[in-house]
């Protein structure tokens, strides 16, 4: 069964300019999520898709991030600008529904580095 | 406020040593907890999950225990190996509320030779 494909793996930009991010979930999964984690500390929710709509994005920084799950399958990140403390690796996961006991698969990260 | 606190921080240990990792959560209520192994340059990848009920689950040299008691869980790993160095984050999922998790900071292993 294929994980969670994300893309790119890296990208090294500078302030103030734009990036996006793409990720497919796992085959079947209704419930796509999307992670910040800072180096050395967990990950933070940023948002969380059922399908096509947004579940939570309270922790999302709405006036420079955005994410979109247009089809309920694939989706995108984007920040726009970005700023230094936007460094960090960006996870996608997905899950079967949104049920707590549903196990999160975890895609391998964006790891973006804003100069 | 949820949070889940692990200790240490970081850890060094022989190969073929044991060693404990802990993790405490004050998250409410309570519907299971999960230690994830993150490699470096992967995403976290799920070890163990306990339910309420559940007070021990192993998975090969991973032991992870609970106590609902006094919110306390512990992973355990057996006679390590040089690939278990990685990060071991403890997260906690929150009942009745979707499938939203509080992650710990996690515990950074290296195992050396």
């Amino acid at each position: 069964e294929a994980g969670v494909a994300q893309s790119p793996r890296y990208k090294i930009i500078e302030k103030r300019q734009s990036v996006a991010f793409w990720c497919n979930p796992i085959s079947g999964h209704a419930t796509l999520y999307w992670y910040q984690q800072i180096l050395g500390q967990g990950p933070k929710l940023l948002i969380q898709f059922q399908n096509n709509g947004v579940v939570d994005d309270s922790q999302l920084p709405k006036d420079r991030f955005s994410a979109e799950r247009l089809k309920g399958v694939d989706s995108t990140l984007k920040i726009q600008p970005a700023k230094l403390e936007d460094s960090a690796v960006y996870l996608c996961a997905s899950s079967w529904t949104r049920g707590a006991h549903n196990e999160q698969f975890f895609g391998p990260g964006t790891r973006l580095t804003v100069l | 406020k949820n949070q889940v606190e692990q200790s240490p921080q970081s850890l060094i240990i022989l190969e073929g040593k044991n060693c404990t990792l802990q993790c405490n959560y004050t998250v409410s209520p309570f519907s299971n907890l999960r230690w994830y192994k993150q490699d470096t340059g992967r995403g976290p990848v799920s070890l163990t999950i306990m339910t309420f009920s559940e007070n021990t689950k192993s998975n090969g040299r991973y032991t992870a225990t609970l106590d609902a008691d006094t919110k306390q869980s512990s992973l355990h790993i057996t006679a390590s190996q040089l690939s278990d160095s990685a990060s071991y984050i403890c997260v906690v999922s929150k009942n009745n509320a979707g499938n939203m998790l509080t992650f710990g900071g996690g515990t950074r292993l290296m195992v050396k030779p």
